[in-house]
């Protein structure tokens, strides 16, 4: 099955500043990487993500990129604000015999100081 | 709103018993995934249905058991409950399997 990291686990900026998080993944097959934002109480919810034939994606303050040699991807949030405060998760799904195993990563707490 | 409708969204149950969690997937999807998330830790994934067939299996303990009706949707059933088995469980639906998957707002069950 696939295996997911992500560092850091915890990540204070300041308000302006940007934010970055990191993930690799294990298994080469892997072909499709979302990334989820959950606020505290509340279900995990998708804020961009990005397949494997695309290097770069970009939604206004937020981009994601993808080394599929390197088989690693990032999160890059530009102009934080308060409200990005939350808990970040990246995500692989496997595709592989007619199964989809979307794995997450354990998650960065992001916290913006005004 | 997400569309995936869980129930119930609280659950307190004492050690030794059992629960049925309940997911309705969003109208269209196929795909269901399961999810335990303990305090402060992250989503670890239990089970995924496709279309009524289990398709993939995570770190789902034996007491635990889930299936797919045919009307899609998805019951988990947790059994011989103990306390460490308190989390809040998520269910996800997609379209297919390498889609955007859809949480709903989770069950938070408590055991006592």
């Amino acid at each position: 099955g696939e295996n997911v990291e992500q560092h850091p686990s915890t990540l204070s900026v300041q308000e302006g500043d940007s934010a970055v998080i990191k993930c690799t993944y294990s298994d080469s097959a892997s072909n499709y990487f979302p990334w989820y934002k959950q606020e505290l109480g509340k279900r995990p919810q998708l804020i961009i993500d990005i397949r494997s034939n695309v290097g770069e994606k970009k939604d206004q303050r937020i981009a994601v990129t993808l080394n599929k040699t390197a088989k690693h991807f990032s999160l890059h949030i530009t102009e934080t604000q308060p409200e990005d405060s939350a808990v970040y998760f990246c995500a692989a799904i496997y595709s592989g015999a007619g199964s989809y195993q979307l794995t997450f990563g354990k998650g960065t707490k992001l916290s913006v100081i005004p | 709103d997400s569309g995936v409708t869980q129930t119930p969204k609280h659950l307190i149950t004492a050690t030794g018993q059992r629960v049925t969690l309940r997911c309705s997937p969003r109208s269209g999807d196929l795909s269901v995934y399961w999810y335990q998330q303990s305090l402060d830790q992250g989503l670890q994934f239990l089970i995924q249905y496709y279309n009524g067939e289990e398709r993939a299996k995570g770190n789902i303990l034996e007491r635990f058991s889930a299936q797919q009706f045919p009307d899609l949707h998805s019951e988990l059933n947790l059994s011989s409950l103990e306390l460490g088995d308190s989390a809040l469980y998520f269910c996800a639906s997609s379209l297919q399997g390498n889609t955007e998957a859809f949480f709903g707002q989770g069950t938070r069950l408590t055991v006592v």
